[in-house]
């Protein structure tokens, strides 16, 4: 399967833990976005990454998150200090440069007790 | 601020009844529009690509159309296995990131 792949897909967190979830790209895709969605919603942007620069963040995004794209290949999503409204399915989605369509992975569905 | 705005919320076909999705938009210099199809518990698989207003695209029982307000996606003879939340979403020229804006999705059933 040479689609995009998330870990976990599903976290069961208690408020006030600290979570972080993998995505893993379609390999030769240079860019990388992370979206949040929540039940009857269309997904949320969050961040963007071309290649290991994180080139935009959403206002959405409290500093309790942090995105990170090592060496430009997986990228991480960490939530600190989780609260009840972090719960949710957290997307990841990759392309290729000069083409704007993104391929999205399965997510990871994060409940936060 | 971008905005798209999906009608219905949710749409009950029997087999075979043909319907029209609406995708309603307001964006700064439109770069693209964009469908995806999403099933429960996965995250969304693209269908379409619209650039200019007239554009028109075709996939099996699903073609999109695009104007400068709105988009269509219209569906012919569905078939149960068509049954999927399907996301309109679009992009700025403006942005450099790709950065999509995301409707809230039509909910399509269709009963056999």
């Amino acid at each position: 399967d040479t689609g995009v792949s998330q870990d976990p897909r599903h976290k069961i967190t208690k408020r006030g833990q600290n979570v972080t979830f993998r995505c893993d790209p379609i390999s030769e895709h240079n860019r990388l976005y992370w979206y949040r969605q929540t039940l009857g919603q269309g997904p949320e942007f969050l961040t963007y990454f071309q290649n290991e620069a994180q080139l935009e963040k959403s206002r959405l995004l409290s500093d309790r998150f942090s995105a990170e794209r090592p060496k430009g290949s997986f990228s991480t999503l960490e939530i600190q200090r989780t609260e009840q409204g972090d719960s949710a399915m957290y997307l990841c989605a990759s392309s290729p440069g000069g083409v704007n369509e993104q391929y999205f992975g399965p997510g990871t569905r994060l409940t936060v007790t | 601020e971008d905005q798209v705005t999906q009608s219905p919320e949710a749409l009950r076909l029997q087999e075979g009844e043909s319907s029209s999705l609406n995708c309603s938009y307001t964006v700064s210099g439109l770069r693209g529009l964009f469908w995806y199809r999403q099933d429960p518990g996965k995250g969304p698989e693209f269908l379409f690509t619209l650039y200019s207003a007239g554009e028109e695209k075709e996939k099996e029982r699903l073609k999109a159309t695009l104007t400068k307000k709105e988009s269509f996606l219209h569906i012919t003879a569905p078939k149960p296995e068509d049954s999927a939340t399907y996301l309109c979403a679009v992009q700025a020229r403006v942005t450099n990131a790709g950065k999509s804006t995301f409707g809230d999705g039509t909910t399509l059933t269709v009963k056999p």
